[in-house]
């Protein structure tokens, strides 16, 4: 059974910090690892990740996926209040375009 | 349309009432999931269309969930004899064929409580 684990579940910390959660996952005929935001309902995009070692980045967001040990990493550098939601991450199989996501992390920034 | 469309936003339904989401994709996106979202929890897969065909419903979780796409644009959850368990924000997402560096869009979902 496809299984996407993230950790940790929920943090706190304050204005200025750096975040890093994790995300682990085991999906047969893996294709792409994706990151979402979820502030209130719709998820919004990220990052897609389908390269080993290649980190992508989008202002204070980075991201990196290692297919050898089945995991990916989404950091936040000084962070904001506006960084607070919930980050998801999603594996993406190769067939059918289905994504199986994991449970999340809530972040908390606090000013 | 810019974005994915669903409605109503909340709907509230008394237990062993029957449920109708709908969802409008982005146009020409040719692909339309489904997922259920039960709170604390992260979005469940439910159904894939591409264009008016059901290519994968296996994330029914029972014979009471239908959804359709009958023209390959607009697609609908319906749920019957909806139960308390059935209470969950239901999430549509478009993508065109294949998935590009964009990955999906998600509408804001369609919050269900079952009374």
């Amino acid at each position: 059974e496809d299984k996407v684990v993230q950790s940790p579940l929920s943090l706190v910390v304050h204005e200025g910090d750096t975040v890093t959660l994790n995300c682990s996952y085991e999906v047969t005929n893996f294709r792409s690892l994706l990151w979402y935001k979820q502030e209130k309902k719709a998820p919004t995009f990220l990052f897609m990740l389908t390269s080993s070692g290649i980190e992508k980045k989008s202002g204070r967001l980075s991201s990196i996926l290692d297919k050898k040990e089945l995991f990916s990493i989404l950091n936040i550098t000084a962070t904001q209040t506006g960084d607070s939601a919930i980050y998801l991450c999603a594996a993406l199989k190769a067939a059918g375009n289905k994504l199986t996501f994991g449970g999340g992390t809530r972040v908390l920034v606090k000013p | 349309g810019a974005g994915v469309s669903q409605s109503p936003r909340y709907k509230v339904a008394k237990r062993g009432q029957d449920v109708a989401l709908r969802c409008d994709p982005i146009s020409g996106h040719v692909s339309l999931f489904w997922y259920q979202q039960a709170l604390g929890q992260g979005p469940e897969f439910l159904t894939y269309f591409q264009n008016e065909a059901q290519l994968d419903k296996s994330g029914l979780p029972s014979d009471r969930f239908f959804a359709e796409r009958p023209e390959g644009s607009v697609s609908t959850l319906k749920i019957q004899r909806t139960q308390q368990e059935d209470s969950a924000v239901y999430l549509c997402a478009s993508s065109p064929r294949v998935a590009n560096n964009y990955g999906y869009t998600f509408g804001s979902g369609t919050r269900l409580t079952v009374v």
